[in-house]
């Protein structure tokens, strides 16, 4: 079972829709989780951080933990163009400060 | 603040060949990691440096890859030889740790291998 498990993809969704990705991870005991973005050819930039059960909000972009169920999510409202890119999901297992990432969700925003 | 600094950005070697890449983190980050990212797949970590000290290298493929960070500041890590399935994307990346939590990770420009 790999750690931090994403879907490929690539998921489409079309302008102004809500965009809904999915992450699990393995290790029960981890606390930190995170949401990159990277664009094609660029190095991964944070969007969003969570460590509790429940929403988190900024902006267009709401995560989501259920840490019984190992999953977290990254909602993205009113879909861009410009948000087209591979979110990759980033757990810390327990008692570590490494940070293990998923495959990515490559996300294709439809004009 | 500046970012995080990686030299050189793009890199073409033969294989059985040797490579070093530097990293310089944010000022002041005491973690710093070393990723591999090929292709199509998400950053795999292959050693972090928490000052001067190693971490984490079990991901680290050792006869071929080596790192250091001598003085808790700048990296370097080389491969010796290359093969060709190391060619990739390899990111530097720095946190600065704090309280209870784990911190944001910054990531520098990467640097793209290519092995003939």
């Amino acid at each position: 079972q790999k750690e931090v498990e994403q879907n490929s993809g690539p998921l489409s969704v079309p302008e102004g829709a809500i965009a809904s990705l999915n992450c699990t991870y393995s290790d029960r005991g981890s606390q930190s989780f995170f949401w990159y973005r990277q664009y094609s050819g660029k190095s991964p930039e944070l969007i969003m951080s969570i460590y509790s059960n429940g929403d988190k909000e900024d902006g267009r972009f709401t995560a989501q933990l259920n840490k019984a169920s190992q999953y977290v999510s990254l909602l993205i409202r009113d879909s861009q163009p410009s948000d087209s890119a591979t979110y990759l999901c980033a757990v810390n297992p327990s008692g570590t400060y490494k940070y293990i990432f998923g495959t990515g969700t490559r996300l294709k925003v439809l004009a | 603040e500046a970012g995080v600094a990686q030299s050189p950005r793009y890199k073409i070697i033969e294989k059985r060949q040797s490579v070093a890449f530097w990293c310089n983190p944010i000022s002041g980050h005491a973690t710093l990691y070393w990723y591999q990212q090929i292709l199509g797949q998400g950053p795999k970590l292959l050693i972090q440096f928490q000052n001067n000290g190693v971490v984490d290298d079990s991901q680290l493929p050792k006869d071929r890859f080596s790192a250091e960070r001598l003085k808790g500041v700048d990296s370097t890590l080389k491969i010796q030889p290359a093969k060709l399935e190391d060619s990739a994307v390899y990111l530097c990346a720095s946190s600065k740790l704090g309280g209870g939590r784990s911190g944001e990770l910054f990531f520098g420009e990467g640097s793209r291998l290519t092995v003939l």
